[in-house]
């Protein structure tokens, strides 16, 4: 069975510092792995998303995420936070591999606070 | 804001109350999604369609009533809610064969 485990429920950085938000996966196929963001009262937006073309994944705003198949993790960085970027983050596998319809599997969040 | 819509934004329901919430998808696709989030909880799955049909229903009470009459369009029909039922809905919807789904604003409903 997937699943997903974010390792923090909250981090803080300071603006203009690198953010680190882990997460690690359990799959029993290549998965697909995504990585959403929800601003406050607001829906779930697609950051970015690995499926196996290149383990470094670059999305929107300045994220990127690896893929370590030998650490089972797929964490998202960001060299430098914006106040912009204070958000709750979901690490995400979906339960079926090779980019096939299947349903989402979520992490409970990572919420970050980004200070002045 | 992601081609998918919802309405109400907002509801407050009574427990003897009926209503409806409303999602739109502009993008396409033909498959779509029904998603409760609680507070300190993960993301639940609620309904999936998939050209119209219900394929997946997680073992959800059947106060909440989906109905998709087309591919655009998806409603989740609300009556004699129960306090634990407030709660963030959120839709998605996805192309039929691809796991990569697209949601909206979510309607944040208060039962009282």
């Amino acid at each position: 069975a997937q699943s997903v485990t974010q390792l923090d429920s909250h981090v803080s950085v300071s603006e203009g510092t690198p953010v680190l938000l882990r997460c690690n996966y359990s799959s029993s196929y290549s998965p697909s792995l995504f990585w959403y963001v929800q601003h406050p009262n607001k829906g779930l937006q697609l950051l970015l998303k690995y499926t196996s073309a290149a383990t470094l994944v670059k999305g929107i705003n300045g994220f990127e995420a690896e893929f370590k198949k030998s650490e089972t993790s797929f964490h998202l960085t960001k060299p430098s936070a914006h106040m912009s970027d204070a958000a709750e983050y979901f690490c995400v596998v979906s339960d079926t591999g090779g980019g096939s319809q299947g349903n989402l599997i979520f992490g409970k969040g990572t919420k970050l606070s980004v200070k002045p | 804001e992601t081609g998918v819509t919802q309405t109400p934004r907002h509801l407050v329901m009574g427990m003897t109350n009926k209503k409806s919430l409303k999602c739109e998808q502009h993008l396409g696709h033909n498959a779509m999604y029904w998603y409760k989030q609680s507070a300190k909880k993960p993301l639940e799955l609620m309904f999936v369609y998939s050209l119209e049909e219900r394929v997946e229903n997680n073992s959800v009470p059947s106060r909440f009533s989906p109905e998709c009459p087309n591919s655009s369009h998806l409603f989740l029909h609300l009556h004699t809610l129960q306090p634990e039922d407030s709660a963030l809905y959120l839709c998605a919807s996805s192309r039929q064969g691809t796991d990569t789904q697209y949601f909206g604003p979510g309607t944040r409903l208060t039962v009282l």
